[in-house]
């Protein structure tokens, strides 16, 4: 079945400095990939999603771009802010195991201290 | 932006009580979707629900536990009986018809079996 696999956390920083969040993915199909972000108390939300190969997606600053050979989907950030605190999800969504079962990464978990 | 919301937030039961789950959807989005997370693992898909049947369950979606939304009311997700191994946080998630891949999820029910 599919898998995704991301950087374990959590990933401390500090305000202003660079962010990379790795994710690798095996899928035997052509995915959708998307980054949810969780802050405390609420359900994931949608932070961007690629459906194509080679693209980049980005929203609030965050970007990653879809690599089909490497099977990666690495989430950056040049500057992050305290407010990006929260736990970061890889996920897939796979024609092949379901137009719309979403398959999620263990989650990162974020920390930017001031 | 639209909210799932989901009742209770937190339950305890006892192995072998029945239990119910509720999830009231953003309101016009007619797919619905449970995922568990069980702690320091990833979210796994459970089931998917369309026009009042399931669509879609995966391996963790046991003959103890049942969908419905009876009259356009709650979401449900319904465990009888239940066993230790289903103690985790339950995700509700819905989706309209035009962006099946934009699933917005509610806040989860942690669910305690002792």
């Amino acid at each position: 079945g599919d898998s995704v696999t991301q950087t374990e956390g959590p990933v401390t920083l500090s305000e202003g400095t660079s962010l990379t969040v790795n994710c690798s993915y095996e899928t035997k199909q052509y995915p959708t990939l998307f980054w949810y972000v969780q802050y405390p108390g609420e359900g994931p939300q949608l932070l961007f999603k690629v459906p194509k190969a080679n693209e980049k997606g980005s929203n609030r600053g965050f970007e990653a771009t879809y690599n089909k050979e490497a099977t990666s989907f690495h989430l950056q950030k040049a500057s992050v802010q305290e407010s990006d605190s929260a736990v970061y999800y890889c996920a897939l969504s796979d024609l092949a195991e379901g137009a719309d079962r979403l398959t999620f990464g263990k989650g990162t978990q974020l920390i930017i201290q001031p | 932006g639209p909210k799932v919301l989901q009742i209770p937030s937190h339950q305890i039961i006892d192995m072998g009580q029945m239990v119910t789950l509720n999830c009231d959807p953003v309101s016009n989005h007619l797919y619905f979707y449970w995922y568990k997370q069980i702690l320091g693992q990833q979210m796994e898909f459970l089931v998917n629900f369309y026009n009042g049947k399931v669509m879609e369950k995966s391996k963790l979606f046991k003959d103890q536990f049942s969908v419905e939304r009876p009259d356009g009311s709650y979401f449900t997700l319904k465990i009888q009986p239940t066993a230790l191994e289903d103690s985790a946080v339950y995700f509700c998630a819905s989706s309209s018809r035009d962006r099946v891949y934009e699933q917005y999820f509610g806040p989860g029910t942690r669910l305690t079996v002792l």
